[in-house]
């Protein structure tokens, strides 16, 4: 079955400090790959995604994603972090055909930004 | 500017009662969907449509119902049969019901007591 892992609940980080948020899918095809943020009481904004080509994908926000298939891998980094980034950060894959669409989501990681 | 809009913000109902949700998108979007949130859990798929006038079930339909009588819209019905309405709820779009990329709208949050 389709899963997606994100293996940090909840992540601190110093503002100006590097971050690295890590997903992991389980998926039988070549998955597509998104990740998306959420601000408190707000819906989802996406960051970035994979689909083909460069495993090394830029999103907005100065993030980015490295896909790695031998790890089932597409952690997300971005090399200073600001406060405004405090938010909810939530991976999916989809991409088999049959799910027609549908996108699977993992629980989320929770960014904290100490000044 | 295109979007989705979701109306209203907050709503509170009594149990027992059923409450619709709004859901408009002027993106010419074939696809929308359903998602409920509650925290720690994700979003769990609720019910889809990647054509005006079908829809399909997602993992959590259960106690929910939808329509789809217009490409723009995609309301959602908390039936009092749904165990534990009080959540966050998404709605979302696509170009089509093969295209991944979902864009969301602001959300509702439904308060049932």
């Amino acid at each position: 079955a389709q899963s997606v892992t994100q293996p940090d609940i909840h992540i601190t980080v110093s503002e100006g400090a590097s971050l690295e948020l890590r997903c992991n899918y389980s998926y039988g095809a070549t998955p597509y790959l998104f990740w998306y943020v959420q601000s408190p009481g707000q819906g989802l904004q996406l960051l970035l995604k994979y689909f083909s080509g460069d495993t090394l994908v830029q999103g907005i926000k100065g993030f980015e994603a490295e896909f790695k298939r031998s790890q089932s891998s597409f952690n997300l980094r971005k090399p200073s972090v600001h406060w405004s980034d405090a938010a909810e950060y939530f991976c999916a894959v989809g991409g088999d055909g049959g799910s027609q669409g549908n996108l699977i989501f993992g629980k989320g990681t929770k960014l904290s930004v100490k000044p | 500017d295109g979007g989705i809009t979701q109306s209203p913000k907050y709503l509170f109902r009594k149990e027992g009662q059923n409450v619709t949700l709004s859901c408009e998108q002027n993106l010419n979007h074939d696809a929308m969907y359903w998602y409920r949130q509650d925290p720690g859990q994700g979003l769990r798929l609720i019910y889809y449509s990647q054509i005006v006038n079908d829809f399909q079930k997602g993992d959590i339909a259960e106690g929910y119902s939808v329509s789809r009588e217009k490409k723009e819209s995609f309301p959602l019905t908390v039936t009092s049969a749904q165990k534990n309405p009080t959540a966050f709820y998404l709605c979302a779009s696509s170009i089509s019901g093969t295209n991944y990329e979902q864009y969301f709208g602001p959300g509702t949050r439904l308060t049932v007591t």
